[in-house]
């Protein structure tokens, strides 16, 4: 199988750091992306790591562990409008190309 | 603006009724995926069209179909549409596979009353 697990929601505070985890059974997927969605709008491409280790872009940071089957996303310096779903997905081996999302992680900032 | 173009935004509709969603890839795209999102659900993969041809396909209901024409444009065909089909359909698209991630197009809501 390839489930993907996240948790479904979180609360943080603005300006404070926040860490999102995603497990995955690790047969079948080569690497893992993070999206972010806000409500109702289409999900926007944020990072995708395909090696081990952290990969840095700005405020946010996402890690991979393949052995694991984890990865994380980490939103630094937190600000209002990364409020959002926060969606975990691998790319499938097999059947070319899809990608098999997580549910979701509902992240409310809050002043 | 994402590159890839969903018409229409908005559709109610009625029980047993059918409708076409549309998508445009991004240019130089040739792979489509179809998703579906209802309330409170994961986007859930329906279906992926590769240069015209199926290449996957996910938990897509039977009274649902699809293709990609000649232009690499697609079209989501619902029917015998239920209370239950009422969720948002993205379209998304991609050079082939995954390697670059997929742009996704705004979405099309679905209300079936």
């Amino acid at each position: 199988g390839q489930n993907i697990d996240q948790p479904t929601e979180m609360t943080a505070t603005e300006g404070a750091i926040v860490q999102i985890n995603c497990t995955y059974q690790t047969s079948g997927f080569n690497g893992l992306f993070w999206y972010q969605q806000h409500a109702g709008e289409a999900p926007t491409f944020l990072s995708y790591n395909v090696l081990d280790g952290l990969e840095e872009k700005g405020r946010f940071s996402s890690f991979l562990s393949r052995s694991k089957g984890y990865s994380y996303l980490l939103l630094k310096e937190l600000q209002m409008k990364d409020s959002a779903s926060y969606l975990c997905a691998g790319p499938s081996y097999n059947q070319g190309g899809k990608l098999i999302f997580g549910q979701g992680t509902e992240l409310s900032v809050k002043p | 603006d994402s590159g890839v173009t969903q018409t229409p935004k908005h559709l109610i509709t009625a029980t047993g009724q059918r409708v076409t969603l549309r998508c445009s890839p991004r240019s130089g795209d040739l792979s489509v995926y179809w998703y579906q999102q209802s309330l409170d659900q994961g986007l859930q993969f329906l279906i992926q069209y590769y240069n015209g041809e199926e290449r996957a396909k996910g938990n897509i209901l039977e009274r649902f179909s699809a293709q990609q024409f000649p232009d690499l444009h697609s079209e989501l065909n619902l029917s015998s549409l239920e209370l239950g089909d009422s969720a948002l359909y993205f379209c998304a698209s991609s050079v082939s596979g995954t390697e670059y991630g997929y742009t996704f197009g705004s979405g099309t809501r679905l209300t079936v009353v």
